[in-house]
């Protein structure tokens, strides 16, 4: 079957860095994504890399891809209490139209 | 603002009822989704629209109908509610395939949260 699967929680200091992994399944995925879901509201688009890159820095935000294993990672530097959301990983399959959403991963920033 | 506008945002059904989701997107986007939120499952596809006039079944299709009524409104139908549709539902659309623009992502609504008791 088709499971993009990610750790359900994460837990990490204001000030830390926080690193969300996530395991897809699809190798032929030319982009994957990550998305951040804040209490109460919908998904909105973080960033995305393309599948013949390794890595992706924006701003606080590092994405890393490792095609070999299908593992990808985003790493958020210097976590702040307002990065407290629900983040999705999901890949996509060329020709679907459609994503596949890894299951999320909660994290709690503590002050 | 533009975006996608989902309702109700609220809605408590009793097992057996039925009722329409409405969604509505002013971004002139060709593509439109609904999932549905269930703790620990992520987000599932219930029924997409890659274009006006198309729609097709996601992973979990069973008990729900869609309409694509025009390019802006794609609305989702129970027809005889049941507990296990408990969930929160999201609508989302998508100017194209993402082939063509990875860059946009998808834009969802802000969700409709529906019990069924």
């Amino acid at each position: 079957g088709e499971d993009v699967e990610q750790s359900l929680f994460l837990s990490v200091r204001e000030g830390d860095s926080s690193v969300i992994n996530c395991t897809y399944t699809d190798s032929s995925s030319t982009y994957l994504y990550w998305y951040k879901q804040e209490p109460g509201a919908g998904l909105q688009l973080l960033t995305y890399i393309f599948s013949n890159m390794d890595m992706k820095q924006d701003q606080r935000l590092t994405v890393l891809l490792n095609k070999k294993d299908k593992h990808l990672s985003l790493r958020i530097a210097d976590t702040q209490t307002g990065d407290s959301a629900i983040y999705f990983c999901a890949e996509y399959p060329p020709g679907t139209y459609k994503y596949i959403f890894g299951t999320g991963t909660r994290l709690k920033v503590l002050a | 603002n533009a975006g996608v506008t989902q309702t109700p945002k609220f809605q408590v059904l009793k097992t057996g009822q039925s009722m329409t989701l409405q969604c509505a997107q002013d971004m002139n986007h060709n593509s439109m989704y609904w999932y549905r939120q269930d703790p620990g499952m992520g987000l599932r596809l219930i029924y997409y629209s890659a274009s006006e006039g198309t729609t097709d079944k996601g992973e979990v299709p069973n008990g729900y109908n869609v309409s694509r009524l025009n390019k802006r409104e794609f609305s989702l139908r129970l027809e005889s509610a049941a507990p296990s549709q408990t969930s929160v539902y999201f609508c989302a659309s998508s100017s194209t395939a993402l082939e063509l623009a990875p860059n946009y992502g998808y834009t969802f609504g802000s969700g409709t949260r529906l019990t069924v008791v």
